[in-house]
């Protein structure tokens, strides 16, 4: 079965850690985002990636950091400069079409990574 | 970056009752997309309205679009319990804060 598959599904840092978020899609997607979900809130854009080797900040990219080696995987790492890193964790995927914008597809999520400092 | 915004923000419904949710944005668009949400699950995408469609359908949902209101609503028929869900819009790579629809049985 095509998708994108987000692991761990629950998480704990302890103050100080990186940590390291997997996704992976099957999807043949060109572009992959990761977003941030906090209780009650949308999802707001940590990074994103339209191509393998290239990656843009997004509206909260302050400490965090991502890799896309492959077209398949984009990987987040959660940094101890990030001060409040508990969250909802969600990536997604598309078809990114020059010209048109990236988000002018249907993106698939997955199933979230849920986050929790100790 | 775009920002669409629902409206209401939380919303709660009998059973069978249609439901409708808002969106509005601030900058000219390609395209408006729906998603929902389950409860601590990914998003979905349901629907997906070009800047030059006014109205679309997909089953029980009906999608409207003003671009010269900058507005989207969100309308679902017959509504059942398996509904209750979140629901955000999208606009470019921008969500909004989402609706929570409570469908009780």
């Amino acid at each position: 079965d095509g998708g994108i598959t987000q692991s761990p599904k629950y998480l704990f840092r302890k103050e100080g850690q990186n940590v390291t978020l997997s996704c992976e899609q099957n999807l043949n997607h060109d572009a992959m985002y990761w977003y941030r979900q906090d209780p009650g809130q949308g999802l707001r854009l940590i990074y994103y990636s339209q191509i393998v080797n290239d990656f843009q900040k997004g509206d909260i990219a302050e400490g965090y950091s991502v890799s896309r080696e492959k077209k398949e995987s984009f990987p987040l790492t959660v940094t101890s400069a990030q001060k409040n890193p508990t969250a909802f964790y969600l990536c997604a995927s598309n078809h990114f079409t020059e010209g048109t914008g990236q988000g002018n597809t249907e993106a698939f999520f997955g199933q979230g990574t849920r986050l929790t400092v100790v | 970056s775009q920002q669409g915004e629902e409206d209401p923000q939380a919303l709660s419904i009998q059973e069978g009752e249609n439901a409708t949710m808002n969106c509005s944005y601030k900058t000219s668009i390609n395209n408006l997309q729906w998603y929902r949400q389950n409860s601590g699950r990914g998003l979905v995408h349901l629907i997906l309205i070009r800047s030059n469609e006014r109205e679309k359908h997909s089953g029980r949902l009906r999608v409207t679009l003003d671009t010269s209101k900058k507005s989207s609503s969100l309308l679902i028929t017959a509504s059942r319990a398996a509904d209750t869900a979140s629901y955000f819009c999208a606009t470019g790579l921008t969500f909004g804060i989402g609706t929570k629809l409570q469908v009780i049985p």
